[in-house]
This record gives structure tokens, C-alpha cells and sequence, in this order.
């Protein structure tokens, strides 16, 4: 493992409020990202970076923000929840080497 | 852009049959490409990768992929398909060599298994 924590792991929340998720890694990656999975989608890219303070969006980045202050942490901020956030997020990080390797996910309600 | 195809949203083989999961890629790049395996409730897990070396690539478990590019795909294959090979399995593209490198996935195949 890459030593790659996703917290919470388990989320419910109302529409309307801001949510955030960590993705915190061991391994010092230059790299890191954040996708959802959806039934029927795979795994489609919200925002990934590519240093501290450089980030960048990805496919479905609308009502999503991202930060990165330190290396080992990448932020991903709802800032106001709705249902159709209501998803699975991992968290990925890339190395030197070529392979991504990610969190066990979590998984977020918003009622 | 880089975009993966996964056709073939479910598969279902009997046990000790050929396993083939179809992936088709666009790159505007010579690409890097990926086959991950998610089992249920788990992240993701790589299987195998091609980075411009051999065009046929073994991985984990059995399994093995073969870059085509003038077919623009990298199929993946088993010989001999077990139980436990049920799982979700993606497809993915990346253009390594870029400064700001993402890895965008197909929509991914289920494969099941029947005794």
C-alpha cells in the first residue's frame, strides 16, 4: 500500500452544507487526485494536482474545490452539498513510478 | 484528450473459460495504459500497466493485456477464468509524460463468474 488515508470513510449530510474530505498519504507522491464513482461511470476525475498550491480540474469539477497546503494532504471541499453528490470519492496518488494507487474511498450521503 | 471505451458494461463466463475485456483508447500522446481490479466495497488495484515497453503485458493473477496501436485497444485476457477473478475491472489512460499527468478511466466491466 502507498499509505494513502481517506477520512471519513462514511459520510451522511444535508443538502446545503459544506462537506470536506481528506486524502492524507505517507509516501511524499507529486501527484494526487480525487474521483467519484457512480454506477455506470467508472471513476471520473473531479480535480487533481500536480504540487502543493498547483491543482487543476478534471472532468466533473462543477461544486467541487480542491487544496493542496502541504504535500501529504489533498483537500476536497462540497461547498454546498446536493444530491447528485451523493457518490463514492477516492483518493489517488502517482510517484515516480507509473501506477496510481488509492484510498479505500468514502462513501458520502447527502439527504 | 484522452478518453477510454470499456465495451461491455457486464461479462459472464463460465469457470476455466477465456476471459476478454474489451478497452479501446484515444490519446493525442503516445499513451500510458492501465487494466485495475475493484473488488467489492475495496479500492482500486492494479492488474497490469504498458508504458511503451513489450506491447504484451503480464500481470497479476493470470491476467495479460496486448497494446495495439494501430487497433487503438489494450484487451485484457485470462486464459482459464476462476471464481475469484469476479470483480469490477478498469480501464485507463494517461499521458505519463506530461508535467501535469492525469489518469482518466473507463466506465468499467463487471465480470462474473458461473460454476
Amino acid at each position: 500500500d502507498a499509505g494513502i488515508t481517506q477520512s471519513p470513510r462514511h459520510k451522511v449530510t444535508e443538502t446545503g452544507t459544506p462537506v470536506t474530505l481528506r486524502c492524507h498519504q505517507t509516501e511524499n507522491h507529486r501527484y494526487m487526485y480525487w474521483y467519484r464513482q457512480d454506477p455506470g461511470h467508472g471513476l471520473r476525475l473531479i480535480h487533481y494536482s500536480y504540487g502543493v498550491k498547483d491543482t487543476d480540474k478534471g472532468e466533473v469539477s462543477d461544486g467541487y474545490s480542491v487544496s493542496r497546503s502541504k504535500t501529504e494532504d489533498f483537500l476536497l471541499t462540497l461547498e454546498s452539498a446536493t444530491s447528485s453528490q451523493t457518490s463514492v470519492y477516492f483518493c489517488a496518488t502517482l510517484g515516480e513510478s507509473t501506477e496510481a494507487f488509492f484510498g479505500q474511498g468514502t462513501r458520502l450521503t447527502v439527504v | 484528450a484522452q478518453s477510454v471505451t470499456q465495451l461491455g458494461s457486464h461479462v459472464s463466463v463460465s469457470e476455466g473459460a477465456l476471459v476478454l475485456l474489451r478497452c479501446n483508447y484515444s490519446s493525442s500522446v503516445p499513451p500510458y495504459l492501465f487494466w485495475y481490479v475493484q473488488y467489492p466495497n475495496q479500492g482500486l488495484q492494479l492488474l497490469l500497466k504498458y508504458t511503451s515497453a513489450a506491447t504484451l503485458v503480464k500481470g497479476i493473477n493470470g491476467f495479460e493485456a496486448e497494446f495495439k496501436k494501430s487497433e487503438t485497444s489494450f484487451h485484457l485476457t485470462k486464459p482459464s477464468a476462476h471464481m475469484s477473478d469476479a470483480a469490477e475491472y478498469f480501464c485507463a489512460v494517461s499521458d505519463g509524460r506530461s508535467s501535469a499527468s492525469k489518469i482518466i478511466f473507463g466506465s468499467g466491466t463487471r465480470l462474473s463468474i458461473r460454476p
